[in-house]
């Protein structure tokens, strides 16, 4: 079965910094991955996603993630972080093939900003 | 015009009754799936449909009945409610047949029950 490990549940930066969110995740083969961010009272949006190819990815809102197969890893990166990032951190798995695409989520990754 | 509707935005209601969540999508997806977000913010899935048709069924009480009318809707019936049930409820959508993978998500249903 798959599954996703955030092992950061709160993280806090200052306005600025640079930033990284931690992603592991378990799957038998090479697993399509998501990063998603949810604001107060709003649903999910996606940030980025990998299937295939280049492994550094970019996304909205200035985000990347790198996937690195021999660790397992999917984390999130932004260089300068802007207080309307402050938000919660999904990352999320499913798997490539199949009939049903279901996502996998981690537990999530609060992120306060700093002034 | 929003992607993924759900109806009510927010519920409080008394253990014991029955209650609806409503969810449309309009980006002409085949597959719509029913999350549930703890208090703890964890993401669980429930129920998902492609094409009306149940494809995920995850261990969920029987008190919670989803309906697909058709491609463009999936509601969700929670008989009996109980303490624990309170959460939210996320809908969301993809295209399976040659998507990218991408769910989309509805803003959620708060539902409380007292």
């Amino acid at each position: 079965a798959q599954s996703v490990t955030q092992p950061d549940i709160h993280i806090t930066v200052s306005e600025g910094a640079s930033l990284e969110l931690r992603c592991n995740y378990s799957y038998g083969a090479t697993p399509y991955l998501f990063w998603y961010v949810q604001t107060p009272g709003q649903g999910l949006q996606l940030l980025l996603k990998y299937f295939s190819g280049d492994t550094l990815v970019q996304g909205i809102k200035g985000f990347e993630a790198e996937f690195k197969r021999s660790q397992s890893s999917f984390n999130l990166r932004k260089p300068s972080v802007h207080w309307s990032d402050a938000a919660e951190y999904f990352c999320a798995v499913a798997p490539a093939s199949g009939s049903a695409r279901q996502l996998t989520f981690g537990s999530g990754t609060q992120l306060t900003v700093l002034p | 015009d929003t992607a993924v509707s759900q109806t009510p935005k927010y519920l409080v209601t008394q253990m014991g009754n029955d209650k609806s969540i409503k969810c449309e999508q309009n980006l002409g997806h085949d597959t719509m799936y029913w999350y549930k977000q703890d208090s703890k913010k964890f993401l669980k899935i429930m129920f998902s449909y492609n094409n009306k048709e149940l494809i995920i069924n995850e261990t969920v009480p029987n008190r919670f009945s989803p309906k697909s009318p058709d491609k463009a809707h999936l509601n969700l019936h929670i008989n009996s409610l109980e303490l624990g049930d309170s959460a939210v409820y996320f809908c969301a959508s993809t295209r399976l047949a040659g998507g990218t993978g991408e769910l989309f998500f509805g803003e959620g249903s708060r539902l409380t029950v007292l």
